[in-house]
């Protein structure tokens, strides 16, 4: 089992439509979670990080399952400018620098 | 400049050359990161700094070689490389190892011919 899995997608979705991706992680004693958008050849850029009581920004709502290890991310009313891969990153526990990451999820709006 | 910068962002090497990658960070963190990114695969940890000490080399091969004169730069030393090491190199930085979020630069996307 991978440690940190995403359904790679794409998920193809029209504009104004609520789209949600789940992403699993198999190391219990994980302690940080994140999710990052990625655009095509550029690099990571941080969306939001993962609090044991959920967050939530806009229209991005992220949220942790700590029993089925498990974070989602939530995306409402999508937009065109939300087409990107959605990486999911998984810090296994304060003091290390072991930072897991999937192999994204993509996202297209369409118009 | 604000957050990790990059330099270059494109280079085409030929695989007896040698050459540099640099990355300068402006947001005061400890730790400073190298990564691998290949073409439909995670991100993959190279070299982890704190503090200016290596802390991880993640067996990377010896043709890649690290530095990091203060806790701000950090370079990767390109030698002998192979096609094979096409990839995009991405550097990061974070406060500390408490689990706190990363920053990336833009990346130097790397082509070995």
């Amino acid at each position: 089992r991978k440690e940190v899995e995403q359904d790679p997608g794409p998920f193809n979705v029209p504009e104004g439509a609520t789209v949600a991706f789940n992403c699993t992680y198999s190391n219990s004693a994980s302690q940080s979670f994140f999710w990052y958008r990625q655009d095509c050849r550029k690099e990571p850029k941080l969306l939001m990080s993962v609090y044991s009581s959920g967050n939530e920004d806009g229209r991005f709502t992220a949220q942790l399952n700590r029993a089925s290890q498990y974070i989602s991310l939530l995306i409402r009313d999508s937009k065109l400018s939300d087409s990107a891969t959605y990486l999911c990153v998984v810090n296994i526990g304060s003091g290390t620098y072991k930072y897991i990451f999937g192999t994204g999820t993509r996202l297209k709006v369409l118009a | 400049e604000t957050g990790v910068t990059q330099t270059p962002r494109h280079l085409v090497m030929g695989m007896t050359n040698k050459k540099s990658l640099k990355c300068e960070q402006h947001l005061g963190h400890n730790a400073m990161y190298w990564y691998k990114q290949s073409a439909k695969k995670p991100l993959e940890l190279m070299f982890v700094y704190s503090l200016e000490e290596r802390v991880e080399n993640n067996s990377v091969p010896s043709r890649f070689s690290p530095e990091c004169p203060n806790s701000s730069h950090l370079f990767l030393h390109l030698h002998t490389l192979q096609p094979e090491d096409s990839a995009l190199y991405l550097c990061a930085s974070s406060q500390d190892f408490r689990g706190n979020e990363q920053f990336f630069g833009p990346g130097t996307r790397l082509t070995v011919l």
